[in-house]
């Protein structure tokens, strides 16, 4: 199956600080790309939704100014958190529908964010 | 919402059959049932997928109902590998994200 990856698998930060979080798709392109997060003992809420080329679409209650979301390009997008504080800490988890007229949905092995 | 309920949690043996059900009672005719699993800390693993047929492959065996508003995963011998949250969700379109509710948490015992 395709596979999607996430860059940094975890990463620790300051409170106020800035934090990029990249999801490729390695083997195929990705026209959608879902950003998920994930609280402890808790679902995987959906945050937003990307397409390359466009702005992406946020869930009711999600920032946009805070969670910027780029997709650039086929392969690649990223979620950056902005002045970052203890509260998005959290496990951050993308995934894209893979090849059009599939049924998968395809998931990234998610990244932990810590603001201290 | 999610469109699906499942048991919180469920335990089993380990090398028996691990049968974890759901429940889809407003499915629509388009919709998919679909199992993913989480084990701690890593991203949801497709396992299986279905329409209305039942369903086999190399992981579990999907059972779906004659009227399809509900199904049952099996792990035909559940390892302790096999610990981890089932998520059974429903969906349509190509395309479309994936709604996930608690899921069941299912531990395997030695």
């Amino acid at each position: 199956g395709a596979v999607v990856s996430q860059h940094p698998s975890w990463v620790i930060c300051k409170s106020g600080t800035s934090v990029k979080i990249e999801c490729r798709s390695l083997d195929f392109q990705a026209t959608t790309m879902f950003w998920y997060r994930q609280f402890p003992k808790q679902s995987l809420m959906l945050m937003a939704t990307s397409n390359e080329g466009s702005k992406a679409t946020y869930e009711q209650g999600v920032e946009k100014d805070k969670f910027l979301i780029n997709h650039a390009s086929l392969t690649l997008s990223t979620l950056t958190v902005t002045s970052a504080h203890p509260e998005d800490s959290s496990f951050y988890i993308c995934s894209s529908p893979g090849l059009a007229g599939g049924n998968e949905q395809f998931f990234g092995p998610g990244t932990r964010l810590t603001v201290l | 919402d999610a469109k699906t309920t499942q048991p919180p949690s469920m335990d089993c043996a380990e090398g028996r059959a691990a049968n974890l059900p759901c429940n889809h009672s407003t499915i629509s005719g388009n919709e998919y049932v679909y199992w993913y699993r989480q084990i701690h800390s890593q991203g949801p693993q497709y396992i299986i997928h279905g329409l209305k047929n039942n369903e086999t492959n190399e992981m579990a065996s999907l059972i779906i109902t004659e009227d399809r508003k509900s199904s049952t995963l099996i792990l035909p011998h559940a390892t302790l590998r096999d610990t981890a949250v089932y998520y059974c969700i429903v969906r349509a379109n190509y395309g479309q994200n994936f709604v996930f509710g608690p899921g069941t948490r299912l531990s395997v015992l030695p």
